[in-house]
């Protein structure tokens, strides 16, 4: 079974710093989908970044990126220059299978605290 | 253009009772799908309704059901409430169906069954 792991539940960061999130799964599959969900508390739960795991490039969004290891089944994000805004839970999640089969997992999330 | 939208924000039922929710997603989307948040098991995926069709079901018991009206909108029901269903219910929608795709959440309806 497709499972996701976040092993930091909580981390913190200095505005204007630099902090990576872990995320690892497990899979047999060889082509997937990962992303990383952003929920602010309060607000609506919004998609930071994709990545297709036939894809080597490492997806980037501004000041957001990823660094997939596929071999490693390692999927961390990496935000640069740290904004209040950035504070929230983090979920990274996994997705295989296509059409109208497909399998959705998420992780347990990692909540980001942003410290001015 | 509105986002997409949950009704009702909160909910109080007893157990045994059922729960209709109400999702309306943004206007042009097709695809509407459904999730439950919880703090003991997290985010997870419930169904996918697209064309008023239920494309994909997540590990859920029959007690979870849902439907898609042919203006998109969709509800979900659970009957025969338990405690345990106590969570967030998320939805979101996208313009085309599958959820690899870009999907917009709405702010979720929050249900506590006493």
């Amino acid at each position: 079974a497709q499972t996701v792991t976040q092993s930091q539940p909580e981390m913190s960061v200095q505005e204007a710093e630099t902090v990576t999130l872990s995320c690892t799964y497990d899979t047999s599959e060889s082509d997937y989908y990962l992303f990383w969900y952003k929920q602010p508390p309060s607000r609506q739960m919004i998609l930071v970044i994709r990545q297709e795991a036939y894809k080597q490039q490492n997806a980037t969004e501004n000041r957001f990126s990823v660094n997939f290891q596929k071999a490693a089944k390692s999927f961390s994000l990496k935000i640069s220059d740290s904004q209040l805004g950035d504070a929230a839970m983090y979920f990274c999640a996994y997705l295989w299978g296509g059409g109208s089969n497909y399998k959705l997992t998420f992780g347990k999330g990692t909540l980001l605290t942003v410290n001015p | 253009k509105a986002g997409v939208t949950q009704t009702p924000r909160y909910l109080i039922k007893t157990r045994g009772q059922q729960v209709t929710l109400s999702c309306s997603p943004i206007s042009g989307h097709r695809s509407v799908s459904w999730y439950q948040q919880t703090p003991g098991q997290g985010l997870q995926f419930l169904f996918e309704y697209f064309s008023e069709t239920q494309r994909n079901k997540g590990n859920f018991p029959g007690r979870f059901s849902g439907r898609q009206f042919s203006n998109s909108r969709s509800e979900m029901n659970v009957s025969t409430l338990e405690l345990g269903d106590s969570a967030l219910y998320l939805c979101a929608s996208s313009l085309v169906p599958g959820v690899a795709n870009e999907q917009f959440f709405g702010p979720g309806t929050r249900l506590t069954v006493l």
